[in-house]
């Protein structure tokens, strides 16, 4: 079955604490893993979407990252505006660009 | 980012009464739309993928008559809520797909819309 699994459920971090979100995932066919940021009583925003194992992506603080069968999120020098819920998702051969969701990881940054 | 836009971001309304939920995207055309419902601490669950000029492809589970789809042009897919009742209140949140070969594109998400069902 295709599933998508986020640890941990929640996480605090002081500022500045680095670390990391795993999202793993079985899927037959991987057709992108994408990753998302949702505040609260907001739609997701798009973060970044890898599409092969290897393949690494940057976006000021974040970094994420992708193998066979898992990706992290890596926060360097997390800042509190950095809190939120991160979301992962793949898309599968034959899911017609449906994504499947993992229930996400709430980051919470303390000054 | 593309940019989606949905409407109302909150409704309120009585019980058995229908809502609509416009959701647009603004700045590009998208053949496919999704319909997603989250509650409360959990994960986004797709509903339905919404295609222009034909029926909807409802998930299995999801009750097609109480949760009707229209996506009447490339850039406008709307939901509406039929004969609401409490437990229909939720987080509706759509999404469209840039345009790009099959199993491409990047999907963007509106902001949203807070039904709740008294």
């Amino acid at each position: 079955e295709d599933q998508v699994t986020q640890s941990p459920e929640a996480l605090r971090l002081q500022e500045g604490e680095s670390s990391s979100l795993n999202c793993s995932y079985t899927v037959s066919g991987l057709r992108g893993l994408f990753w998302y940021r949702q505040d609260p009583g907001k739609g997701p925003e798009f973060l970044f979407t890898l599409y092969s194992a290897g393949e690494e992506k940057e976006k000021e603080r974040l970094k994420a990252t992708l193998t066979k069968k898992e990706s992290f999120l890596h926060i360097t020098a997390p800042k509190p505006e950095d809190s939120a819920t991160y979301l992962c998702a793949v898309r599968f051969s034959g899911g017609y660009n449906k994504l499947i969701f993992g229930a996400g990881t709430r980051l919470a940054v303390h000054p | 980012g593309a940019v989606v836009s949905q409407h109302p971001s909150r409704v309120i309304c009585k019980s058995g009464t229908s809502v609509k939920i416009e959701c647009r995207s603004l700045d590009f055309q998208a053949t496919t739309m999704f319909w997603y419902r989250q509650f409360p601490k959990q994960s986004l669950m797709l509903m339905a993928t919404s295609n222009e000029g034909s029926k909807a492809t409802y998930e299995q589970g999801v009750e097609k008559d109480k949760f009707l789809i229209n996506h009447a042009s490339l850039t406008l897919s709307t939901l509406t809520v039929t004969s609401a009742h409490p437990e229909d209140s939720s987080f509706y949140i759509c999404s469209a797909r840039t345009s790009g070969g099959a199993d491409t594109g990047e999907l963007f998400f509106g902001e949203g819309s807070r039904l709740t069902v008294l």
